[in-house]
């Protein structure tokens, strides 16, 4: 079974520019969290979605953005990028109880901003 | 809200030595804990969860954690270090509902030869 897929893996922008993040969840899973990691504030819960739904959202901006499709991949986008966003963007799916079901993550997305 | 402290930003032991990672909660409700394991490069990876079954938990790569109420805690042990633990070890809570999983800030683990 593929494990959840983050592309690109790594990626360089520029200040004021945006870019989008794609993660693709395991096979059947329908929840797709997002969390910002930064060596300093550690893993930061940016937003979760279920069935195209957002059904949590954390304390970022709202240049951090993010959506779900029918078939369960996500993507976020970062508009008007700013050099405290660089960071590892992870993604992570899950299945099972709402509560006790493990997140399983990709690799993440590493963006650096010029 | 709940939210989760990790003491010590770093811990270094030898091979073969006990391995002891702290961490302890805030939760105005029963929790469910989780542990992770971030080698370099990688995502992460589940060691261990407490869903209020037994307190004391065991995972994988021979790690286990107690649930201990009374402190809050949910520390993480290995009887013996192994090169291979080096990594970033990661604490985690959710409450009930469909909370998000709160993370720790995460304890980088070294182990000497």
């Amino acid at each position: 079974k593929a494990g959840v897929t983050q592309t690109p893996r790594y990626l360089i922008k520029t200040r004021g520019q945006q870019v989008t993040l794609s993660c693709s969840p395991i096979s059947g899973h329908r929840s797709v969290s997002w969390y910002q990691q930064t060596p300093g504030q550690g893993l930061q819960f940016l937003f979760e979605y279920f069935s195209e739904t957002q059904r949590n959202k954390g304390n970022f901006p709202g240049r951090f953005s993010g959506r779900q499709f029918s078939n369960s991949r996500s993507e976020m986008n970062v508009s008007t990028l700013e050099l405290g966003d660089s960071a590892l963007y992870l993604c992570a799916s899950r299945t099972g109880d709402a509560n006790t079901g493990e997140l399983f993550f990709g690799e993440g997305s590493r963006l650096t901003v010029l | 809200a709940q939210s989760v402290t990790q003491l010590g930003s770093h811990v270094s032991v030898s091979e073969g030595a006990l391995v002891l990672l702290r961490c302890n909660y805030s939760s105005s409700v029963p929790p469910y804990l989780f542990w992770y394991v971030q080698y370099p490069n990688q995502g992460l990876q589940l060691l261990l969860k407490y869903t209020s079954a037994a307190t004391l938990v065991k995972g994988i790569n021979g790690f286990e954690a107690e649930f201990k109420k009374s402190e809050t805690s949910f520390h993480l042990t290995k009887p013996s270090a192994h090169m291979s633990d080096a990594a970033e070890y990661f604490c985690a809570v959710r409450t009930a509902g469909n909370t998000p999983l709160v993370f720790g800030k995460g304890t980088r683990l070294s182990v000497i030869a």
